[in-house]
């Protein structure tokens, strides 16, 4: 069965730093990873997605992810994190060619301002 | 709509009584899900709709959890003689793709905030 781990689950920053929350998927067929993130107030919304190819890839707001084949990971940075980056984060896997999405537990991200 | 739509936001009930919540997902969209969410868990599968068909409910907890989508739009999760366990987010996720082209993302309402007292 797959599964997805996030191992930080609260991350306090101050503006400027530096960002990366790590993800790890267990499943050994082909996937598709994606970050979701839900702003305070605001419903899930789509961060960034890795199906194939480069897979180093861009999303919104600057934020970055890195898959990782060998290492079942897709974690997720951002150079330097704004105060309005504070929400809520998850990484989530789809079995290429399957409907269902599993979410990791989430990260709450704090930035102070 | 632009986007999907649940409702109630928030709702209360007392444990025992039954509750419906709603999702109307984007137009055209083919697949629909519906995900539970306890507080500091992410989102959890209950079931998945293609079109009409509920072709995936292994994630229902029992059998006083059940959801349909008639006509392959709006969809209504029911949970019966509710209990304090129930408390938690059910959210709502439609995608614009078939089953096995699942390559796009899933777009999510706000979803509905249930408290069983």
């Amino acid at each position: 069965a797959q599964s997805v781990s996030q191992h930080n689950h609260h991350v306090i920053l101050s503006e400027a730093a530096s960002l990366e929350l790590g993800c790890n998927y267990s499943y050994g067929g082909t996937v598709n990873l994606f970050w979701y993130v839900q702003y305070p107030g605001q419903h899930l919304q789509l961060l960034l997605k890795y199906f194939s190819g480069d897979p180093l890839v861009k999303g919104i707001k600057g934020f970055e992810a890195e898959f990782i084949k060998s290492k079942f990971s897709f974690n997720l940075r951002k150079p330097s994190v704004q105060w309005s980056d504070t929400a809520e984060y998850f990484c989530a896997v789809n079995a290429r060619g399957t409907y269902k999405y599993i979410f990791g537990t989430g990260t709450r991200l704090k930035v102070l301002a | 709509g632009a986007g999907v739509s649940q409702s109630p936001r928030y709702k209360v009930t007392k444990r025992g009584q039954d509750v419906a919540l709603r999702c109307d997902p984007i137009s055209g969209h083919v697949s629909l899900y519906w995900y539970r969410q306890a507080l500091g868990q992410g989102p959890e599968f209950l079931t998945y709709f293609n079109y009409e068909a509920q072709q995936d409910k292994s994630g229902l907890p029992n059998d006083r959890f059940s959801a349909e989508r008639p006509e392959g739009s709006i969809s209504t999760l029911t949970i019966q003689r509710t209990e304090q366990r129930d408390s938690a987010m059910y959210r709502c996720a439609s995608s614009p793709s078939d089953r096995g082209k699942a390559n796009e993302k899933l777009f999510f309402g706000s979803g509905t905030q249930l408290s069983v007292l």
